[in-house]
This record gives C-alpha cells, structure tokens and sequence, in this order.
C-alpha cells in the first residue's frame, strides 16, 4: 500500500521569499510522483512529475522538486513567490504499474504581499 | 491539444432533478476518471474506465451513473441526488488505459443540489 503525507496545511509566505512545501511517500514498489496546482476556482494543473532520470525536476514557472529515494520524499520549492503563486498544491504518488494513485491531502500557499 | 474540457461549469439541481456531465479530450488518452472534489480536500476517486470499459467503481452510491461512449467522451448522469453531492466534479484523462500514470485535468463542473 501507497500513502501521501503533506504536513503543511497552509504556508503563508511572503512575496518574493523561498518557500518549500514538503511531501514524504511510503510505498514498497517503486513509485512516480506528481505535484499538482489548483488555482481558486479551478480544476488541478499538473505542476511537475518524477518519473525516472534526473531526481530534479523544473517546472516552467520556477518551481523545482527533487526526488530523494533514502528519505522518501518529493519536496517542492521555489526560490522567490509571486503572489500569483497563491493556490492549493498537491502532491500526489501513483506506482510505477500505475494501478494505484494517492493524492495527499494538500498544502494552501498563501502569498503576502 | 492537452486539455480537457467539461461542461457545464456550474449546475444547480434540485433533489429530483435529473442531469448530466460532460466530459471530453482529444490526447488519445485511454483512461478517464471522474473525481469529486469538496472544498480544501483532495480529489476523491469515483471511476476509471480503461479504453472505454468501467474498471474502477468506488462504491460510488447509485445516483451517479458514469458513460462512455468513445474513447474521447465522458458523461456522468445524476440522479436523485442529495445536498451533500454538492462539490466540484473532476474530470481528468491519462495516456494508457489500466494504469493511472499522470493525469490530465478538466476546470471542473460546480454541482450544487438545492
């Protein structure tokens, strides 16, 4: 069995600051990963995914996450947040036969400006 | 093309009422799936259908009746529903059929039973 642990309920943050909003996974098989944004009023973007190759992965609005195998974890960061950022971010894990797919139960960024 | 569209964006019924979601996407996708989404939660699964077969229901209640009539289409037909099916309705495809891998997701439909 699969699950998703997002910590952080909300983060406020001030504009123009680093943030990082952490996600660990427990899984026995080898998993993929996901980080997903939902704007207010809106349906989930695919923000990034793991799936194999480099542990580091970009997104094109300056988010990056980096897969860490020993420590189980997915973490998302962003050097300096715009208050565009302002939304709710999910992480969420599937394995690698893709039969199973867990959302954590997410992380609301608030950016201050 | 890598959106997925839904229609309506907002729908309010009545507890007799009957109506439907739409869903579609033209990615050559295998697999789509309907969520329910309450405020501040994760989406919840409700059903897969994998290349246009129902694979997965998640003991979803009986006033939700999910279609397939091709490989780019969804509905969702409700039924009787009741004021706490009100949430957002997810649509979302993903690449092959019979596993999740990474999904795709609609803007979603607000359904609101009065």
């Amino acid at each position: 069995a699969q699950s998703v642990t997002q910590l952080d309920s909300q983060v406020p943050v001030f504009e123009e600051a680093p943030v990082e909003l952490r996600c660990n996974y427990s899984s026995s098989v080898s998993v993929y990963l996901f980080w997903y944004v939902q704007y207010p009023n809106q349906g989930l973007q695919l923000l990034l995914k793991y799936l194999s190759g480099s542990t580091l992965v970009e997104s094109i609005n300056g988010f990056e996450a980096e897969f860490n195998k020993s420590q189980t974890s997915f973490h998302l960061r962003k050097p300096s947040v715009h208050i565009s950022d302002t939304a709710e971010y999910f992480c969420a894990v599937s394995s690698n036969t893709g039969n199973q797919f867990y959302f954590g139960t997410g992380t609301s960024l608030t950016v201050i400006p | 093309d890598t959106e997925v569209t839904q229609t309506p964006k907002h729908l309010v019924m009545g507890m007799t009422n009957k109506k439907s979601l739409k869903c579609e996407q033209h990615m050559g996708h295998r697999a789509m799936y309907w969520y329910k989404q309450k405020a501040k939660k994760p989406p919840e699964l409700m059903f897969v259908y994998s290349y246009e077969k129902l694979s997965i229901n998640e003991s979803v209640p009986s006033r939700f009746s999910p279609e397939c009539p091709n490989s780019s289409l969804l509905n969702l037909h409700l039924h009787a529903l009741q004021p706490e099916d009100s949430a957002l309705y997810l649509c979302a495809s993903s690449h092959r059929g019979g596993a999740f891998y990474e999904q795709y997701f609609g803007p979603g439909t607000r359904l609101t039973v009065t």
